[in-house]
């Protein structure tokens, strides 16, 4: 059983429209994260969230939101795409209580603006 | 904020040659630090990681070594194999801090040449 995952996996666009990534993960675990990995492969974290608080990088633009409809789920939705927005975008879960606060990632999404 | 610097960013060597990562960190209240390899196409997957009650761990080919005092650790991988070639990251978090994020460095491009 995959224990992230994300769809679509290739998501290809035209510029000014908004397309959403979905991610579930099956771990049970309290907190999700979105990340953005750019062509020169850093990792950048975009959100954090958990049952109590999102924590918004300040860095991301107001034109990205996620949205948790239950535990399980952190969903990407993305509004009026910008080439700059091509990257691949993982997304992550981990359990936050007791000691063992690895963070497991999705296969990723490769997000291409044109 | 955090902030994790690494080096190098690319790294060649020859097969059953050992590779050394190295990374520091700025906020000294950190005390959690992973490592993650991603291979071509691939997720970031956990390899190891250090608390900052530790100085050394060690797994098989794998050990990372923490130098609080300096704000520094390291990644070294003994006897390199073709399959250790990858993308390796390190990242640091504060658990103490409520924040969940974690900080990454941007990446070691390790080829094991055969």
């Amino acid at each position: 059983d995959t224990a992230v995952s994300q769809t679509p996996k290739y998501l290809v666009t035209q510029m000014g429209n908004d397309k959403s990534i979905k991610c579930e993960q099956n771990l049970g675990h309290d907190t999700m994260y979105w990340y953005k990995q750019d062509s020169k492969k850093f990792l950048k974290i975009m959100f954090s969230y958990n049952n109590k608080e999102l924590i918004i990088n300040e860095t991301v633009p107001n034109r990205f939101s996620p949205k948790s409809p239950d535990k399980a789920h952190l969903n990407l939705h993305i509004n009026s795409l910008e080439l700059g927005d091509s990257a691949v975008y993982f997304c992550a879960s981990s359990q936050t209580s007791g000691r063992g606060n690895e963070q497991f990632f999705g296969p990723g999404t490769r997000l291409t603006v044109l | 904020g955090e902030n994790v610097e690494q080096h190098p960013s690319t790294l060649s060597v020859q097969e059953g040659d050992s590779a050394v990562i190295k990374c520091t960190y700025s906020d000294s209240a950190s005390n959690y630090f992973p490592w993650y390899k991603q291979e071509l196409g691939k997720r970031p997957q956990l390899i190891i990681d250090i608390r900052s009650n530790v100085g050394e761990k060690k797994d098989q080919r794998i050990a990372v070594t923490l130098n609080k005092t300096a704000k520094h650790f390291s990644l070294h991988i003994t006897e390199t194999q073709p399959e250790d070639s990858a993308v390796y990251f390190c990242a640091a978090r504060n658990s103490g801090a409520g924040s969940y994020q974690l900080t990454f460095g941007k990446g070691t491009k390790l080829s094991v040449i055969p």
